[in-house]
């Protein structure tokens, strides 16, 4: 089955730094890839996505990079915030089935 | 829509007693997945359905754990008996594949503390 392996599991960044959050995944018939943001407390919610026939997507600070020959992905957040401290997740999809792997997590705190 | 809604919010109970979480998908999504998230081993994959029948159960744990989904809106993860190490959070989350998108939703989580 698929394997995802996500670094750091722990980032600890100056306000206004970027931080930089690195996922590779096996199966390379995965094709789509989300990421989640964990609050303390709360449940993960989809903050932004890629697709495999995509490079790289941008929302606003947030960016994401796929690599699907090297079978790999990134989250970047330009500008930190402290409100952008929170466990990061990063997941992958294959189309069949429909299963969602999770990495191991990204614990991000954000010093002011 | 409300979400997908968990019952309850916390359970503590004691070893080797039965524990029944539930929840509710958003109406409409056929997908329906049944998470656990300890500090250990992050969040991990129990079981997840798809239009009420089970697809792969591979992570449930052991025998103790069982899984049902007997109609669109309404599943149930029941540990029986439950030990220490069930304590963690769980988490039900819905989705529904449409044009290559699967975002999964998540409900609020059940934390589970077994003494």
């Amino acid at each position: 089955g698929e394997n995802v392996e996500q670094h750091p599991s722990t980032l600890s960044v100056q306000e206004g730094d970027s931080a930089v959050i690195k996922c590779t995944y096996s199966d390379s018939a995965s094709n789509y890839f989300p990421w989640y943001k964990q609050e303390l407390g709360k449940r993960p919610q989809l903050i932004i996505d890629i697709r495999s026939n995509v490079g790289e997507k941008k929302d606003q600070r947030i960016a994401v990079t796929l690599n699907k020959t090297a079978k790999h992905f990134s989250l970047h957040i330009t500008e930190t915030q402290p409100e952008d401290s929170a466990v990061y997740f990063c997941a992958a999809l294959k189309a069949a089935g429909n299963k969602l792997t999770f990495g191991g997590g990204t614990r991000v705190l954000v010093k002011p | 829509d409300a979400g997908v809604i968990q019952s309850p919010r916390h359970e503590v109970t004691e070893m080797g007693q039965e524990v029944t979480l539930r929840c509710k998908p958003i109406s409409g999504h056929d997908y329906l997945f049944w998470y656990r998230q300890t500090m250990m081993r992050g969040l991990e994959l129990l079981i997840y359905f798809n239009n009420n029948v089970p697809i792969d159960d591979s992570g449930m744990p052991e025998d103790r754990f069982s899984a049902k989904m007997p109609n669109a809106s309404f599943s149930t993860l029941k540990i029986q008996p439950s030990e220490p190490r069930d304590s963690a959070v769980y988490f039900c989350a819905s989705s529904s594949w449409t044009v290559g998108i699967a975002e999964a939703f998540f409900g609020q989580g059940t934390r589970l503390t077994v003494v």
